[in-house]
Parts: C-alpha cells; sequence; structure tokens
C-alpha cells in the first residue's frame, strides 16, 4: 500500500511572507497523482493544487505552487505572499492508479500578523 | 450546486445503537468513499465504491457497512456503536473513466460522531 509522509505537524509563518509544506509518498507505481488540500477549522476539505506523475513541469495556482521531485517522492507545497486566510490543516493526498486516496496526517500552518 | 451532502452534521449516539450516515453527490461521479478523521490525524479509508452496486473495504472497515443502489447515494451504517467509532465522517466523490485522470475527490462537510 501506499503510503504518504508529511513530517512537519505544526508551521508558522509572518503575513506575506513564503513557506514550505513537505510531503513525501511511497510507491512502487509509475503513473498516479498527487494533491494538497486544505481544511480550515470550518472541516471542509479545499482543493488546493494537483499535480500528474507524468508532467515533469511543477504546477502552479495563483499563490500556491509544488515543487514535485519524482525520483526522490516528494511533493512540497509552496505558499507565498501568505494571508491570514491560509491558516489551516494541509493534507497531501496520493491517487493510485486504483483510484484510492491515501493522505498524511496533515501539518497545521499558522499564519501571524 | 449542492455537490456532496452529508446528513446529519451532528449526533450523539449511545453505546450499542446503531445509525445510517446519509451521503449524495449530484455530479455524477462514479467514485464514492467514506472516510474518518480521528482527532489531530489524517483521513482514514473505510469504504469506497467504484459504482452502483459495487463496493469494497479501506483500511478501517470493522464495525461498517455500506451500500451503493444508486449512483447518487452511498450511506454509511454503524450496526454497535462503540466509543472507539467517534469520529469526523467524510464522504467524498470523485470520477475516473479507463485512462484514470487527475480528478480530484470532492468532500462533503463532514459529520461529527459522539459515542457515548
Amino acid at each position: 500500500a501506499q503510503t504518504v509522509t508529511q513530517s512537519q505537524p505544526e508551521m508558522s509563518v509572518q503575513e506575506a511572507e513564503t513557506v514550505t509544506l513537505s510531503c513525501t509518498y511511497d510507491t512502487s507505481e509509475s503513473d498516479y497523482y498527487l494533491f494538497w488540500y486544505k481544511q480550515p477549522p470550518s472541516r471542509q476539505m479545499i482543493l488546493v493544487i494537483r499535480q500528474e506523475a507524468y508532467k515533469q513541469q511543477n504546477a502552479t495556482e495563483n499563490r500556491f505552487s509544488v515543487n514535485f521531485q519524482k525520483a526522490a517522492k516528494s511533493f512540497s507545497l509552496k505558499i507565498s505572499d501568505s494571508q491570514l486566510g491560509d491558516a489551516a490543516m494541509y493534507f497531501c493526498a496520493y491517487r493510485s492508479t486504483g483510484n484510492q486516496f491515501y493522505f498524511g496526517t496533515g501539518t497545521s500552518l499558522t499564519v501571524i500578523p | 450546486n449542492a455537490g456532496v451532502t452529508q446528513t446529519p452534521k451532528f449526533r450523539i449516539l449511545k453505546i450499542g445503537q446503531s445509525m445510517t450516515l446519509q451521503c449524495a453527490q449530484d455530479m455524477n461521479h462514479n467514485y464514492m468513499y467514506w472516510y474518518r478523521q480521528d482527532p489531530g490525524m489524517g483521513l482514514k479509508l473505510i469504504y469506497y465504491s467504484v459504482g452502483a452496486g459495487i463496493t469494497d473495504k479501506g483500511e478501517v472497515p470493522n464495525g461498517y457497512n455500506v451500500s451503493r443502489s444508486t449512483t447518487e447515494d452511498f450511506p454509511l451504517r454503524l450496526e454497535l456503536a462503540a466509543p472507539s467509532q467517534t469520529s469526523v465522517y467524510f464522504c467524498a466523490s470523485s470520477y475516473s473513466n479507463y485512462q484514470g485522470g487527475n480528478q480530484p475527490q470532492h468532500f462533503g462537510d463532514g459529520t461529527r460522531l459522539s459515542i457515548l
């Protein structure tokens, strides 16, 4: 089974600064998809960004971008110009070829005004 | 634009009681999933379904049952509630064809369940 590891239980960042959240995964598959989800205190799960493993170009969505290193099985999330609304739990997720999703244990991000 | 709808949002059960958590999606997604999220933890897959009439166990299926009689609905049943089942439950759906695709999961708002 695939495993997803988020080694940073908590992170903090000053407003307007940049922060990077780490995620590594273990798999023997060559074709898969990776996602970052945000879970604010409301508990909703909100898709932040997605990455196809076959694409070498890193995905970007406005202030959010990823650093995808397939050989290292690493998928970090960079948040630029952090805003107070970015404060949340962030989950890294792996989607297998069998369409099962595996989630990391999450990183709690605090944004300091 | 309802997406994934879960009911109820909150529920308190006594040990040994049973209940059904409802989940419905209106996006014509073929895949549906049930997760539980314990405090400070990620999501653990309970059951999933690849289409009407087909269900399969996830990582933590014990104590739960599911059915998928229609594409839209995927209820989760607890037969004999135990304190260890106190958790937040999320239903999710996604679309996938034979080519896979990068479609993410769409989540409901969750059901907070307490077993006392």
